[in-house]
């Protein structure tokens, strides 16, 4: 089963403009975290958010969690062509002892230069 | 530092042959996963092992599906017999986490991943 649901399930972007991607989640979590995954280098981990954090900056991403909603949000600032990739945010569930990840569905990002 | 090292990276077999799946994971890491990936979708965790345990394996079909780490390091998957619903991406994963050992973070390090094909 999947706890998170990815939104848009793909989003096509000019280079330059920035990118909104959300993810709406079902259970209490520890903490959140968003990966990308291309052809070329498989899943890799971007950034993580804990419970009890609202907001987390790493370099052009900025995610936003809202509890209180189950969701969360990843945006990428002035895309790049090499952004180009699926995005997917994976929960760390209370219950599981925290170390079990959950994938969602994923958002497809195209970056056309 | 060596990351998640995965192989065979792509297998292609017969309907009802057997087939294994290597996972050597990042040095020092207690937690090894081991997740399918469907075409469009996400992964979906089939087994997590805390050292040599397996603490979380509701998701693996253990009447075809069978998984090992011995010492708490190397893990094998196998799937006996394999059906035409099998072909997907196996990904291996490996994170450092333990409220003992202070570590809380679950980020994980993925390998590339075994492309199983089943004809």
């Amino acid at each position: 089963s999947q706890q998170g649901e990815e939104d848009p399930q793909a989003l096509s972007i000019q280079e330059g403009e920035n990118a909104t991607m959300n993810c709406s989640y079902k259970t209490s979590i520890n903490n959140l975290q968003w990966y990308r995954q291309n052809s070329g280098r498989g899943l890799v981990h971007l950034i993580l958010i804990r419970s009890n954090e609202r907001e987390k900056h790493s370099g052009r991403l900025r995610v936003t969690l809202d509890t209180s909603k189950k969701s969360s949000s990843l945006l990428i600032t002035a895309s790049r062509a090499a952004d180009t990739a699926s995005y997917f945010c994976a929960t760390a569930r209370k219950g599981s002892g925290y170390s079990t990840l959950t994938f969602g569905k994923g958002t497809m990002l195209l970056v056309s230069p | 530092e060596a990351g998640v090292v995965q192989s065979p990276r792509y297998k292609i077999i017969e309907k009802k042959q057997p087939v294994a799946f290597w996972c050597n994971p990042i040095s020092g890491h207690n937690t090894l996963y081991w997740y399918r990936q469907n075409l469009g979708q996400g992964p979906e965790l089939l087994i997590r092992y805390e050292n040599e345990e397996a603490v979380d394996d509701s998701q693996l079909p253990k009447d075809r599906f069978s998984a090992e780490r011995l010492k708490g390091v190397d893990s094998t998957l196998k799937i006996q017999p394999a059906e035409l619903g099998d072909s997907a991406v196996y990904l291996c994963a490996s994170s450092l986490w333990g409220e003992q050992l202070g570590a809380l973070n679950t980020e994980a390090f993925f390998g590339q991943g075994t492309r199983l094909t089943v004809v």
